[in-house]
This record gives structure tokens, sequence and C-alpha cells, in this order.
């Protein structure tokens, strides 16, 4: 089993739709990081947060600790949203703070 | 927010020859350095991290002596991939931090096809 797992694997929608993605994760963390990958490969952070809740623009993420588990949410989707959606955590101790990372959310928009 | 090159952008190279791909943090000094590799459809995976000026410390798996990293300054990292083959090709990603977890920054990453 993948310490951090996202479901869906896949997801279509079309524009203006709400869409959550969902990022378990089975092992103790410092903070968690929500990426967005373009399809030409680059990766943007879009969050990074440790507890509660965060909000920029059309995008609010937020995390559970107890419960081990973490949302990403678009509202008002748009095509240009349409991208792979990584979850990652930072492991907890360590002095590195090294990335593990879900295998991603496709997701499709469509106009 | 801070910014992070890499270059080649893209590389296509022969087998048996050896490929330079270069990390810089452009408006901030980066005291770590990690180097990720990702294949189609799959999560990234880190290789190796690297602090300025000290031997990078690589992941099981990952051979030192083909996937070669300096860390010369606090802005340029370096991954020189040896003898390459096929199997080498891939999209390789290094990310830049300056202190804590907080500030890690992506490069936009390098593809690799070795023929």
């Amino acid at each position: 089993k993948n310490e951090v797992e996202q479901s869906p694997q896949n997801l279509t929608a079309q524009e203006g739709e709400f869409i959550t993605i969902n990022c378990s994760y089975s092992v103790g963390i410092s903070a968690l990081h929500w990426l967005q990958q373009h399809p030409g490969g680059g990766i943007v952070s879009l969050f990074m947060l440790s507890s509660g809740k965060k909000k920029h623009g059309r995008l609010i993420a937020t995390i559970n600790i107890q419960e081990k588990h973490s949302s990403l949410h678009i509202t008002a989707s748009h095509p240009r949203d349409s991208a792979v959606y990584i979850c990652a955590v930072y492991h907890s101790g360590g002095s590195n703070y090294k990335l593990t990372f879900g295998k991603g959310t496709l997701l499709t928009v469509n106009p | 927010g801070a910014v992070v090159s890499q270059h080649p952008s893209r590389v296509i190279c022969k087998s048996g020859t050896s490929v330079k791909i270069e990390c810089r943090s452009l408006d901030f000094q980066a005291t770590t350095m990690f180097w990720y590799r990702q294949f189609p459809k799959q999560s990234l995976m880190l290789m190796a991290t690297s602090n300025e000026g000290s031997k990078a410390t690589y992941e099981q798996g990952v051979e030192k002596d083909k996937f070669l990293i300096n860390h010369a300054s606090l802005t340029l990292s370096t991954l020189t991939v040896t003898s390459a083959h096929p199997e080498d090709s891939s999209f390789y990603i290094c990310s830049a931090r300056q202190g804590g977890f907080e500030t890690q920054y992506f490069g936009p990453g390098t593809r690799l096809l070795v023929l």
C-alpha cells in the first residue's frame, strides 16, 4: 500500500462544476503539499498546509491531521484547470523533510 | 514567488554518452536541492538530496556513480547522467529549498530521451 493515496485517479468534469480531489496518507507528517503539473511537465506548488484550511482564488485545500486526510476543491472549474494534481507529504521527523508523492489525479475539464 | 530554472528543457542523446542537467535557483539561495525522476503516468521519485558544499545523499536503488550530483554553490546544482542508456529516458525534475520545508520550489523539468 502506498503511503500517499489519491482518489480519483482520473476525473472528467464540465466547465463550471465543483471538483474535489482526495488524498489519504498513512504516515506521520509535518505538512502536506498540493501540486499542479501541466502537460508540459512543470510543477507548481498550489498549497502547503499543516492544519485547517487554505483558500487561493477558486482553489481550497483542507486537511484533517487526525484522520490523515486532505482534500483539494476547485470551484467553478474551467478548462484551464485541466492538469494532474499531486498530493505530497513531508514525513515528520528527520532533518531533510523529504517529500513522498501520490500518483496524481488527472483532471480534465471540458468546455 | 521564487523561481527555479532547469537547462536544458529537453535533450536527446545517443546511448553511452553523458548528459548534464543544470538546476538554478534564480532569486534565492538554496541550501538544499532535490532531484526527482518521473516515468510516464507515475509519481515523482526522489533520486537524491544535495546540500551545498557536501556530498549528495542518494536514495536506495539510485546508482551514485551513474547519476553524479554536484551542488557547488547556493544557486546551482547539476545532475550528470553518465553513460546514458535508453532506460534512463525519463523526466527529471529538480527542486530547491531555501530553509525549512515551507520554501520548496520546483523546476520546470528536463525531458531526457536516450536513443
